[in-house]
């Protein structure tokens, strides 16, 4: 069965560094998504994208954020300059035909700043 | 700030026990609501995708209830087993910024054996 898969599935890092966190979204799906929970939060919406463009971003996606689906199967989260309340568990998901059909998470990325 | 509300945040309930919880979202601008199901240390999975006010959804022993005009669903469970143990996430999407989905806190529920 299709699935989506992100690495690394742990990323330590130190505050003010670059990560870079992948996700292989379905094959066939054309809405994707990243997402992160802090611990003890809710799941809160970061970015959608479709046809090779941000369709939706939140206040969070601020300009330290970028995604990118440099070769049509991966789909990339850029955090420019990690700063500690960025520690969260990132998760990237994605979905078929229509932006609304229920959308498939991969198994997430625990990303640490220190 | 849009304010999607799950209750209770947790549950234990005694295998066979029938449950039900609730996600409460904005009844304006609706354009559908999610169920999810999310296991310890693995990723969220789709119960139920519901669009319609009045929609009601079943899969195997879970159904879910939709009512968009007062801006609520359910879950209902019945005969709980131990594996329905997991927490259930709720997630709305609105049709401003619809592809914009907001998520409840989750409901997590204990099946105790």
């Amino acid at each position: 069965e299709p699935e989506v898969t992100q690495t690394p599935s742990h990323q330590v890092t130190q505050m003010g560094q670059e990560v870079i966190l992948r996700c292989v979204p379905i094959s066939n799906h054309l809405y994707f998504y990243w997402y992160r929970q802090i611990l003890g939060q809710k799941v809160e919406f970061l970015v959608s994208f479709y046809n090779n463009e941000i369709s939706e971003k939140s206040e969070i996606f601020d300009d330290q954020f970028s995604v990118e689906r440099p070769d049509g199967s991966n789909f990339t989260l850029k955090i420019r300059s990690t700063k500690l309340e960025d520690s969260a568990m990132y998760f990237c998901a994605s979905t078929g035909l229509a932006y609304f059909n229920e959308q498939f998470f991969g198994p997430g990325t625990r990303l640490t700043v220190l | 700030i849009l304010n999607v509300e799950q209750s209770p945040q947790s549950l234990h309930v005694q295998e066979g026990d029938s449950t039900n919880f609730t996600c409460s979202f904005p009844s304006s601008n609706f354009y559908a609501l999610h169920w999810y199901r999310w296991e310890t240390a693995k990723s969220p999975e789709a119960l139920f995708v519901m669009t319609l006010n009045g929609d009601e959804k079943k899969k195997g022993r879970i159904s879910a209830t939709l009512n968009t005009k007062e801006g609520y669903s359910y879950l209902y469970i019945k005969g709980s087993q131990p594996e329905d143990s997991a927490t259930y996430l709720c997630a709305f999407m609105g049709s401003g910024g619809y592809q914009k989905v907001t998520f409840g806190i989750g409901t997590k529920l204990q099946v105790i054996p």
